[in-house]
């Protein structure tokens, strides 16, 4: 079973900081999700990426196969950026195939 | 297309009763899946179904139960509740494309065993 870790557990910062949040995973896989979770809100994809570097307006999502690492930046981040950030990854393996880490809870003060 | 629904929102069960979690989805997916999701740990996967008539069990399945007679509908039912299955509860489609996919999760159930 792969194993994902998701580092740091708590992030809080002001508002226009430039956040990083980072995703190691042990099993070679083939894709990797970043997911958001807004307080008492549903689940929310964000990225879904197999190599290289995705942007999608102020998150960018980078993804290094052969350290088994993902790292997904906000920049610019703000208030409405606050919530739980998820890394999920396939690896086919499983019932399901995807292990989820325990997520990382960001809060952006203003 | 209104994506994956659940129902209801929010739900208190006494110990031993049981109930059932609706999940439905509009986007003809062949793969639908239930997880929970309890404080400080990752989604855990209940039970899945890779296509109508064929359900398997997850990492968690003890205590829920499943079927899926359509496309569309996956439900899962919680045959006695106890305390241990407060949890919040989440359905989630999606439709395999080679080994990279979009998964859509529902708005979530809680639920509450007192």
């Amino acid at each position: 079973k792969n194993e994902v870790e998701q580092s740091p557990q708590n992030l809080t910062a002001q508002e226009g900081e430039f956040i990083t949040i980072n995703c190691s995973y042990s099993v070679g896989i083939s894709a990797l999700h970043w997911l958001q979770q807004h307080p008492g809100g549903g689940i929310v994809s964000l990225f879904m990426l197999s190599s290289g570097k995705k942007k999608h307006g102020r998150l960018i999502a980078t993804i290094n196969i052969q350290e088994k690492h993902s790292s997904l930046h906000i920049t610019a981040s703000h208030p409405r950026d606050s919530a739980v950030y998820i890394c999920a990854v396939y690896s086919g393996g499983g019932a399901d195939g995807l292990t989820f880490g325990k997520g990382t809870h960001l809060i952006i003060q203003p | 297309n209104a994506g994956v629904t659940q129902t209801p929102k929010f739900q208190v069960l006494k110990t031993g009763q049981s109930m059932t979690l609706q999940c439905a989805q509009d986007m003809n997916h062949e793969y639908m899946s239930w997880y929970r999701q309890d404080p400080g740990m990752g989604l855990r996967l209940i039970h899945y179904s890779v296509g109508a008539g064929i359900t398997d069990q997850g990492e968690v399945p003890n205590g829920y139960n499943v079927s899926r007679s359509t496309t569309e509908d996956f439900p899962l039912r919680l045959l006695s509740a106890a305390p241990s299955q407060t949890s919040v509860y989440f359905c989630a489609s999606r439709q395999m494309m080679g080994t990279l996919y979009e998964q859509y999760f529902g708005p979530g159930t809680r639920l509450t065993v007192t």
